[in-house]
């Protein structure tokens, strides 16, 4: 079985510019979490999929920052016109259910840097 | 809203013994565990339930009172690979919206 996939794995991109982030979750697992995280700093919440519904997006910075998830499988994080606080490690992790005793799978991550 | 985790940072001897707190300032429903090495993504230690405790490892474990909001992860007779960032990831009211704390650096020397 293999793991969560996120791709790219680095992305430099210039400022103004949209990026998509890619997220392929465990398969079979029902909900996938975004998250961004600065180095040393815990993960911080951005949005959450149950299937294909978006349960919460609360934690998107802005409306620059949008996620899909169409089959409730593959998921992807799209920034419009990217600025530099942008840059960081975005993360997705997918659990096996709803419930609070299921755990997190992170992916590896993709790193954004934004020039 | 982030939960607080102390001590932010640690030192210890392999074979010696870690308490890491973590506190929300909210009800919750459960809290997660997590290790982080350098570079890497986390990766699940433990759950605990509103209610119950659950022991993930042998010689980790933790707790979680719920009136005071706190979950403590307990690391016996520690081992080099036990070195990483630990967060806790707290749930409040079955939302499912995991938060993760500030965070503890754990260095475990030989």
């Amino acid at each position: 079985g293999a793991g969560v996939s996120q791709s790219p794995r680095y992305k430099v991109t210039k400022r103004g510019q949209d990026v998509a982030l890619r997220c392929d979750p465990i398969s079979g697992h029902v909900s996938l979490y975004w998250y961004r995280q600065a180095l040393g700093q815990g993960p911080e919440f951005l949005t959450y999929f149950n299937y294909e519904a978006q349960q919460d997006k609360s934690g998107l910075p802005n409306d620059r920052f949008s996620a899909e998830r169409p089959e409730g499988s593959i998921s992807t994080l799209t920034i419009q016109r990217t600025e530099q606080r942008d840059s960081a490690m975005y993360r997705c992790a997918s659990s096996s259910d709803r419930g609070g005793n299921s755990p997190l799978h992170f992916g590896n991550g993709t790193r954004l840097t934004v020039t | 809203q982030q939960p607080v985790q102390s001590p932010q940072a640690v030192i210890l001897r392999e074979g010696e013994d870690a308490v890491i707190n973590c506190s929300s300032s909210k009800a919750l429903y459960s809290v997660h565990w997590y290790r982080q090495k350098h570079g890497e993504a986390p990766v699940f230690l433990m759950i605990l339930l509103k209610g119950g405790e659950q022991k993930g490892h042998e010689k980790i474990s933790a707790s979680f009172n719920e009136k005071k909001q706190q979950s403590s992860l307990y690391l016996t007779a520690s081992q080099l690979s036990y070195s990483g960032t630990y967060f806790c990831g707290t749930d409040r009211s079955g939302t499912y919206k995991y938060i993760f704390g500030t965070g503890t650096r754990l260095k475990v020397l030989a």
